[in-house]
């Protein structure tokens, strides 16, 4: 089935590295991505990573993909009072060669405290 | 250019009245969706337009009628709606079967009186 978790709240100080935690439970999914909302805005594409990859850097983010245990993370090294927001992980399942829906989770809010 | 724009920002309607919200992106996508999000919720897919054709169609109310005049545009008129569809509407791009890349506008805030 298609379910993405994700831990509700996250807070962490200005300067400290933020872990956000994503688990889905479709083996088939080809693309995991991590997205961005402000409050009462849009939602950003901060990065995405192939199924077939462990690692992505970019910047000052880090994604890290367990397929074996269906767990991706998003690192955000030397976090700062903008990166307060909701950061939803989503997922697209692989039919047949073509792409299907984003499925999302809940999204996580980070709070970040001077 | 990597912006989807969404007319208006906000909109406060009745529901007697017709309305329609506007999506327009310059990218070259050739796909094109809409999103309903409620507070505090992640998104949730509309509809979804490939190649000015509508391809999906998530059982969403008739009385939200989705339209596609070209490649650059995406309407989504509004009709007799009920309060609980007061959302922010988000509209999003992609190039054609890349939906692993969705560009997301900044959303139109609907309120439904």
């Amino acid at each position: 089935g298609e379910d993405v978790e994700q831990s509700l709240f996250l807070s962490v100080r200005e300067g400290d590295s933020s872990v956000i935690n994503c688990t889905y439970t479709d083996s088939s999914s080809t693309y995991l991505y991590w997205y961005k909302q402000e409050p009462g805005a849009g939602l950003q594409l901060l990065t995405y990573i192939f199924s077939n990859m462990d690692m992505k850097q970019d910047q000052r983010l880090t994604v890290l993909l367990n397929k074996k245990d269906k767990h991706l993370s998003l690192r955000i090294a030397d976090t700062q009072t903008g990166d307060s927001a909701i950061y939803f992980c989503a997922e697209t399942l692989d039919y047949g060669g073509s792409q299907g829906n984003l499925i999302f989770g809940k999204g996580t809010k980070l709070s970040v405290k001077p | 250019d990597t912006e989807v724009t969404q007319t208006p920002k906000h909109l406060v309607m009745g529901m007697t009245n017709k309305k329609s919200l506007k999506c327009e992106q310059h990218m070259g996508h050739r796909a094109m969706y809409w999103y309903k999000q409620k507070a505090k919720k992640p998104p949730e897919l509309m509809f979804v337009y490939s190649y000015e054709k509508l391809s999906i169609n998530e059982s969403v109310p008739s009385r939200f009628s989705p339209e596609c005049p070209n490649s650059s545009l995406l309407n989504l008129h509004l009709h007799a709606l009920q309060p609980e569809d007061s959302a922010l509407y988000l509209c999003a791009s992609s190039q054609g079967s890349r939906a692993y890349e969705q560009y997301f506008g900044p959303g139109t805030r609907l309120t439904v009186t």
